[in-house]
């Protein structure tokens, strides 16, 4: 049973550049939701995805946007990329209906020049 | 904006001591309390999720208690070994239906 998988591990941007990051769920999970972790923070919350809708937001831009497909697996997409946009992006999957654990995935670490 | 706040931010404990954290949240609004530990080069991992006022969890030497009427949790860590070393982070989980985590406490465990 494969667990929180996300794509790629590492990536180096440039400033102005978009990024896409990819996440695939635990097996038999149906909600995905994505986090920011800059260094020295907690993870931040960046939105969460059911049923191929965004369902709740966090304190981000609309630079950030992403998308769910049928299949549950999702992609955080990053417009016009800042310095300050570099951290590790988490990705998260869980059942919509329990308030059950998350299960994390191991991030992608992205650096932007 | 929600405040979740830990502490220590960090903490070294020589191998056999007994270790706790302490983690601070809103106490209206609330829906659940999670308990996450991330070591190094891993994924966090869940420890616990605490729902009801006096909930205590234990797993192994690891134990939380919850007190959601002044908004505080207690992670206890009994006879710290190294490969406890990680950090280890709360989350709150209120009406808004989304995770709020605090910074997190770094744990290093020496021999």
């Amino acid at each position: 049973d494969a667990g929180v998988t996300q794509s790629p591990t590492h990536l180096i941007k440039t400033r102005g550049q978009q990024v896409t990051l990819r996440c695939s769920p635990k097996s038999g999970h149906d909600t995905v939701s994505w986090y920011q972790q800059a260094l020295g923070q907690g993870p931040q919350f960046i939105f969460q995805y059911y049923e191929e809708e965004e369902r709740q937001r966090g304190n981000f831009p609309d630079r950030f946007s992403g998308h769910q497909f049928p299949n549950y697996s999702s992609e955080l997409n990053v417009n016009a990329l800042l310095l300050g946009d570099s951290a590790l992006y988490l990705c998260a999957s869980r059942l919509i209906a329990t308030n059950e654990k998350l299960f994390f995935g191991s991030g992608t670490q992205l650096s932007v020049l | 904006i929600l405040n979740v706040e830990q502490s220590p931010q960090s903490l070294h404990v020589q191998e056999g001591d007994s270790t706790n954290f302490t983690c601070s949240f809103p106490s209206s609004n609330f829906y659940a309390l999670h308990w996450y530990r991330w070591e190094t080069a891993k994924s966090p991992e869940a420890l616990f999720v605490m729902t009801l006022n006096g909930d205590e969890k234990k797993k192994g030497r690891i134990s939380a208690t919850l007190n959601t009427k002044e908004g505080y949790s207690y992670l206890y860590i009994k006879g710290s070994q190294p490969e406890d070393s990680a950090t280890y982070l709360c989350a709150f989980y209120g009406t808004a239906s989304k995770l709020t985590f605090g910074t997190g406490t770094r744990l290093q465990v020496t021999l």
